[in-house]
């Protein structure tokens, strides 16, 4: 139990534009979930703290304009990276935790953007 | 705040021998503290976990033992494999609130045959 999935797993995209990342909770309903951004061979940036129906939570430094975060049912979580630019390039990753779990979150596989 | 502080790597081994990663933490309060594993090119995949002191979490041959009194979590197997090669992740997460982890900068481990 307690999946979750991200899709798509790597996508690669013009200068520009926009892309957007699904996170889904797959067999429980996930109160909270949480996007983050790994850079090669360095840990994991928290970039935002989302709950469902509710605007997210930015960590500071992270542009909520640029990374926009809708999680609209408790099952599913999407992160907008608008305008994506070369130095957007990065590995990003998902968590989500149930309230009747205690403290802990379960992580999605990662989605992989390269920019050109 | 509350940090976690992991042995930097890479940690280089021969196939069987002894795997011991470091960990030390340091928490205001009673954290859970959590290993992480992340294969090439794939996310996180919780590898154990420890909810209160003396708990020993162990899964596919790993271990690890919470101990308080030296605020320290450190990840054993006695025998690695190559497909162990993969980088590990401390964490700990406070109880209540978000469960907001708070990450090691990773350790990675490379098994040669």
């Amino acid at each position: 139990g307690a999946v979750v999935s991200q899709h798509p797993s790597w996508v690669i995209c013009k200068s520009g534009t926009s892309v957007k990342i699904e996170c889904r909770s797959l067999d429980f309903q996930a109160t909270t979930m949480f996007w983050y951004r790994q850079f090669p061979k360095q840990s994991l940036m928290l970039m935002a703290t989302s709950n469902e129906g509710s605007k997210a939570t930015y960590e500071q430094g992270v542009e909520k304009d640029k990374f926009l975060i809708n999680h609209a049912s408790l099952t599913l979580s999407t992160l907008t990276v608008t305008s994506a630019h070369p130095e957007d390039s990065s590995f990003y990753i998902c968590s989500a935790s149930d309230a009747g779990l205690v403290n802990e979150q379960f992580f999605g596989p990662g989605t992989r953007l390269t920019v050109l | 705040g509350n940090s976690v502080t992991q042995m930097e790597g890479p940690v280089t081994l021969s196939e069987e021998a002894f795997l011991t990663i470091n960990c030390t933490y340091t928490a205001t309060g009673y954290p859970s503290l959590f290993w992480y594993v992340q294969y090439p090119g794939e996310g996180l995949q919780l590898l154990l976990k420890a909810t209160k002191a003396d708990d020993k979490g162990s899964n596919k041959g790993f271990e690890a033992t919470y101990r308080k009194e030296t605020t320290s979590f450190h990840l054993e197997k006695g025998s690695v494999q190559v497909s162990d090669s993969a980088v590990y992740f401390c964490a700990l997460s406070e109880s209540g609130g978000s469960y907001i982890p708070t990450f090691g900068r990773g350790t990675s481990l490379i098994v040669h045959p």
